[in-house]
């Protein structure tokens, strides 16, 4: 069965250093991958998704992450952490035989610090 | 912003009472979701339609039935409401028709159920 670990549940770092936040998943064949962010109160919005071609891909707000196929995982990094991303990150699978079947992890929450 | 706008966004109900919940987008999307998230849970497809009249079960889809007679709204029924469906609900789209295509995010609803 499909499904996404986020190994940390909080994580707290101070402004301006760098973060990375850790996604593994369990899925017959490379799936695709996404990882989103939740503001309180908030939906969620999409930061950058991964389906094939080059392993590190960048998304907005200045957040990379890189594929390693060979470990499971899709990690989610930024430089230089700003207060404004303090929010709960959320990276989910897209199953490949059914693309209407998304499998979220539970979710990482980060503060910052000033 | 995708257009995708949620009612009621607060309610609180009653053990045993209907609730329906709606989501509206304005852009014709033809695959729409259901989710429901829970700390330490993520979020988890409730149900999910491809079309009007056209929908199929997600992970949690027990004590919920949807209905979608119009491309631009999908409705969520929790046909007598229990506490354990306590929870935030979101909606969201996809819009195209290819499997690499994110999903987009409702504000979501906050239902209570005592």
């Amino acid at each position: 069965a499909q499904s996404v670990t986020q190994p940390d549940i909080h994580i707290t770092v101070s402004e301006g250093a760098s973060l990375e936040l850790r996604c593994n998943y369990s899925y017959g064949a490379t799936p695709y991958l996404f990882w989103y962010v939740q503001s309180p109160g908030q939906g969620l919005q999409l930061l950058l998704k991964y389906f094939s071609g080059d392993t590190l891909v960048q998304g907005i707000k200045g957040f990379e992450a890189e594929f390693k196929r060979s470990q499971s995982s899709f990690n989610l990094r930024k430089p230089s952490v700003h207060w404004s991303d303090a929010a709960e990150y959320f990276c989910a699978v897209g199953a490949t035989d059914n693309f209407n079947k998304f499998y979220f992890g539970s979710g990482t929450k980060l503060n910052v610090k000033p | 912003d995708a257009g995708i706008t949620q009612s009621p966004r607060h309610k609180v109900t009653e053990t045993g009472t209907p609730v329906t919940l709606r989501c509206h987008q304005t852009e014709n999307h033809r695959y729409m979701y259901w989710y429901r998230q829970d700390p330490g849970h993520g979020l988890r497809l409730i149900h999910y339609s491809y079309g009007v009249k056209d929908t199929d079960k997600g992970e949690v889809s027990d004590g919920y039935s949807v209905s979608r007679s119009k491309t631009e709204d999908f409705l969520l029924t929790l046909e007598s409401a229990t506490s354990s469906q306590t929870s935030v609900y979101f909606c969201a789209i996809r819009p195209g028709t290819g499997a690499n295509n994110e999903q987009f995010f409702g504000p979501g609803t906050r239902l209570t159920v005592l």
